[in-house]
């Protein structure tokens, strides 16, 4: 019955190893999110689609990437990992005006 | 631009007794209003909403929260609290008809008997 799948839910990568999360839906929602969680603080917003239209928020580094090939995958690509990005990442999605619905995220580490 | 104001960052509380977690928000738009829930190592899953309509809201768990548009507060309240109540609690703003939520940053309420 999970409507936000997030793949994998632990992901440990070395520092500057590229690494890729991935997130799908069986909503068919119109807009899926990306965000940051690091340890006790609120979820950042990386970046968002909405439809093939993509928005990227000012703060976010370059470092971090996304694609969308189709309604239902999103993906986060994280060129060259730092320690500093190490984080829960959550994808989201919604359709237009409606609450978020999140996966259960994806906990990256950094060696 | 939006900001939500999260005025507890701990909250702990008996098992049984009521709690208050308070949100206050600020906005030049209309907006939509929302109460997560995070329980440790997941994302985050909807408690309530506030789109329009009645100022009470209704959610799952037990709980509820009101809508204040003139002291812009959208306080969560649930009568009785259990020991699986113990969590982090995030308030959020939408504009309506937006697509970016903008958190609080959360309320830890910790339940113990």
């Amino acid at each position: 019955d999970a409507m936000v799948i997030q793949n994998p839910r632990y992901q440990v990568t070395q520092f500057g190893k590229p690494v890729t999360l991935s997130c799908s839906q069986t909503l068919n929602h119109n807009v899926m999110y990306w965000y940051q969680q690091k340890s006790s603080q609120a979820p950042k917003l990386l970046f968002h689609y909405y439809d093939k239209d993509f928005n990227n928020e000012a703060d976010t580094p370059d470092n971090f990437q996304s694609r969308r090939p189709n309604t239902s995958f999103c993906f986060l690509d994280i060129r060259s990992p730092g320690l500093g990005d190490a984080a829960m990442y959550l994808c989201a999605t919604s359709r237009d005006g409606q609450p978020q619905h999140f996966g259960d995220g994806t906990r990256l580490s950094i060696l | 631009a939006q900001s939500v104001t999260q005025l507890d960052s701990q909250v702990p509380v008996f098992e049984e007794a009521p709690v208050e977690l308070r949100c206050n928000y600020s906005s030049s738009v209309s907006v939509y209003l929302f109460w997560y829930v995070q329980y440790p190592n997941q994302g985050l899953q909807l408690l309530l909403k506030y789109l329009s309509g009645s100022t009470l809201v209704k959610g799952i768990n037990g709980f509820e929260a009101e809508f204040n548009k003139s002291q812009t507060s959208f306080h969560l309240r649930k009568p009785s609290v259990l020991i699986s109540d113990t969590a982090e609690y995030f308030c959020a703003v939408s504009e309506v008809r937006g697509t970016a939520l903008i958190f609080g940053k959360g309320t830890t309420l910790s339940v113990s008997s």
